[in-house]
Order: structure tokens, then sequence, then C-alpha cells
């Protein structure tokens, strides 16, 4: 099994930009979860899909942000536009919906917002 | 509000000795309890996980959890340098779904 794969692992991109963060799920799983990552705020739920409906968005910093699950194996999340606070370590994870003990995370996308 | 606290260290033992973390929770109605552990530009990884009040043993980690005290603890014997991490509780409500993360405790074992 590849486990979670994130893409861009880096971007860096300059402030007022769009930053898209794609996400591929374990196969077969039901839950995706998307976290922030910084050394201030540490690990932050953003937004988390069960069967691909989103749930609970209510950490979703602002409406600057969006994600979405348009099928099983694929979720974006979306900065429009971007600013240099949201420069952070963006993981995506994702695990069997019913009875499972933990999330398995992705590498991360490491965002530098100039 | 779910807020899970932890010392942020750093916290240096050398190689060898008990590595004692710990973390405390604020919502009673947290049912889960969970130790990632997080290498320096890695994602978390699961180490452990306890539900019960008592203490839950793997090899050379144990989960420790009060659920009156509203605390749960991990031991690490016979430290290696390889432990050497940031180590991240976690919780969940009795729904399951979301996990709330402490900010980490950072360790070092010094050879």
């Amino acid at each position: 099994d590849a486990g979670v794969i994130q893409s861009p692992r880096h971007e860096v991109t300059e402030m007022g930009q769009e930053v898209t963060l794609r996400c591929k799920p374990i196969s077969g799983h039901n839950s995706l979860f998307w976290y922030r990552q910084t050394m201030m705020r540490g690990l932050e739920l953003l937004i988390y899909f069960n069967n691909n409906v989103p749930i609970d968005d209510s950490g979703m910093p602002e409406d600057r942000f969006s994600a979405k699950m348009p099928n099983a194996s694929f979720s974006t999340l979306k900065i429009q536009p971007s600013e240099p606070r949201d420069s952070a370590v963006y993981f995506c994870a994702s695990r069997p919906l019913a009875g499972a003990e933990t999330q398995y995370f992705g590498p991360g996308t490491r965002l530098l917002v100039l | 509000q779910k807020e899970v606290e932890q010392n942020s260290g750093p916290l240096s033992v050398p190689e060898g000795a008990i590595a004692s973390l710990n973390c405390t929770y604020s919502d009673r109605g947290s049912q889960s309890f969970f130790w990632y552990r997080q290498y320096s530009g890695k994602s978390p990884e699961l180490i452990m996980f306890i539900y019960s009040n008592g203490d839950k043993e793997d090899g050379r980690f144990t989960a420790q959890l009060n659920k009156a005290s509203q605390y749960v603890s991990l031991l690490i014997r016979d430290s290696q340098p390889s432990d050497s991490a940031t180590y991240l509780c976690a919780v969940t409500l009795n729904t399951g779904n979301q996990f709330y993360f402490g900010t980490g405790t950072s360790l070092t074992v010094i050879p």
C-alpha cells in the first residue's frame, strides 16, 4: 500500500496567490482529515470528511480556506488568497470509518507564503 | 472547549533511563487516548492507544490513563537515541472522529 499521498511536498508562493493542496487517501478508507501544524499552535484539525461528505469544518480558519472531496480517492484544500500567516505544514490523514484506532498521516505539504 | 495540554519540554534523558511524558485534557467526555511520535520533518505515527483506566504496555512503552484526574502519560523504558522525537498526545470524544492534539513534548535521549 502506498499510504496517504500528498502533493506538492513543498510550496512557496507569494501573498495573494491561490494555493491548492492535494491528497489521495489510502484505498478503502472512508474518513479523511486535513490538519495544519505550526510551532505555536501545534496540530490543528481543519476539516474532516466521512464518505466524501464534509462533517465538520469548524476548524477552517476563515472563508479563504475551502476543501472538497469529489470522490473517495481525492481531496483538495484551497487557500485563496494566501497570506503569510498561512505558512505551515498541512497534513492529510485517512482512516477506515468504523472501529479504527488510528488515522494514517501523509507526508505533509510545507507551505511558505512570502 | 476541548484542550489537550502537554509540557513542551524539551525533555532530556540519558540513554537507558525512563522517559516520562505527561498530558492532561479538559473534556471529561474524552473516550480514547493516543500517543503519536513525530520525528523532525516527518508526519506523526501512532505509538499506542488506550481506552481504559490503568496501564497498557507494549514493548518498551507503557501508557497510563487516569480519567478521574484527566491525565494520560507515556513511559519509555530503556530510552534509546532513536526515541528522540516530539511526542503528541491526542484524544477523541465518544464520536471517535475528531482527534484533538496537544502541542507535543520534545524528547532528546542523550547517548
